[in-house]
């Protein structure tokens, strides 16, 4: 089974602090997307990365950078975070190159409170 | 950016009830259509990955069909039980390359 793990489930940080959102996936595939999810509005991408070093901006990049050292891991960086930046995170992965045929598998998500 | 729209925003169903609910989408440059199931605390998992007119997918209980002409995708789950409570989403992509739109989904609660 394909397997996404996200650091933490709950993560409450200050106005200011610089925030790193960890994404893991265990099945070697080449995409990686970091979306959040907030009432009333659906998943929306932030960013995504088809390759390590790779990255693209999503709908929503404002505010926000990834990192993609390593196949395995994508990082989701909230360079000084703010209270509109409070949120649930998804990571996700997908295989198959960019091919919207094929499913994402999502870790369980990170909702971050900044105060 | 694209508009997916979800209907019902919620659903109570009783349990061993059938249901269904929509998806629409832009029926121009349609490649695909992803349902996911979100359950509270839990990952989202797909249910289906629909790309041709007509498709119909199941799986269990739980059916969809496509209609990329008019833009609508129905799903519909048979005899409803507790476990079906989740979030139902349902994505859209206009490309191969393209990343996934996702709707905003709708909330299922099924009633004991």
């Amino acid at each position: 089974d394909v397997k996404v793990t996200q650091s933490s489930r709950y993560l409450v940080k200050r106005t200011g602090e610089k925030v790193f959102l960890e994404c893991v996936q265990d099945m070697d595939h080449e995409n990686m997307f970091w979306y959040r999810q907030d009432p009333g509005l659906g998943l929306r991408l932030i960013y995504f990365s088809y390759d390590v070093k790779m990255k693209e901006k999503g709908d929503i990049p404002e505010g926000y950078s990834v990192s993609r050292e390593k196949k395995e891991r994508f990082s989701l960086i909230l360079e000084s975070a703010s209270t509109n930046q409070t949120s649930m995170y998804l990571c996700a992965s997908q295989t198959g190159g960019l091919s919207s045929y094929n499913e994402q598998f999502f870790g369980p998500g990170t909702r971050l409170t900044v105060l | 950016i694209l508009n997916v729209e979800q209907s019902p925003q919620s659903l109570h169903v009783q349990e061993g009830d059938s249901t269904n609910f929509t998806c629409s989408f832009p029926s121009s440059n349609f490649y695909a259509l992803h349902w996911y199931r979100w359950e509270t605390a839990k990952s989202p998992e797909a249910l289906f990955v629909m790309t041709l007119n007509g498709d119909e997918k199941k799986k269990g209980r739980i059916s969809a069909t496509l209609n990329t002409k008019e833009g609508y995708s129905y799903l519909y789950i048979k005899g409803s039980q507790p476990e079906d409570s989740a979030t139902y989403l349902c994505a859209f992509s206009t490309g191969g390359n393209e990343k996934l739109t996702f709707g905003t989904g709708t909330r299922l609660t099924i009633i004991p």
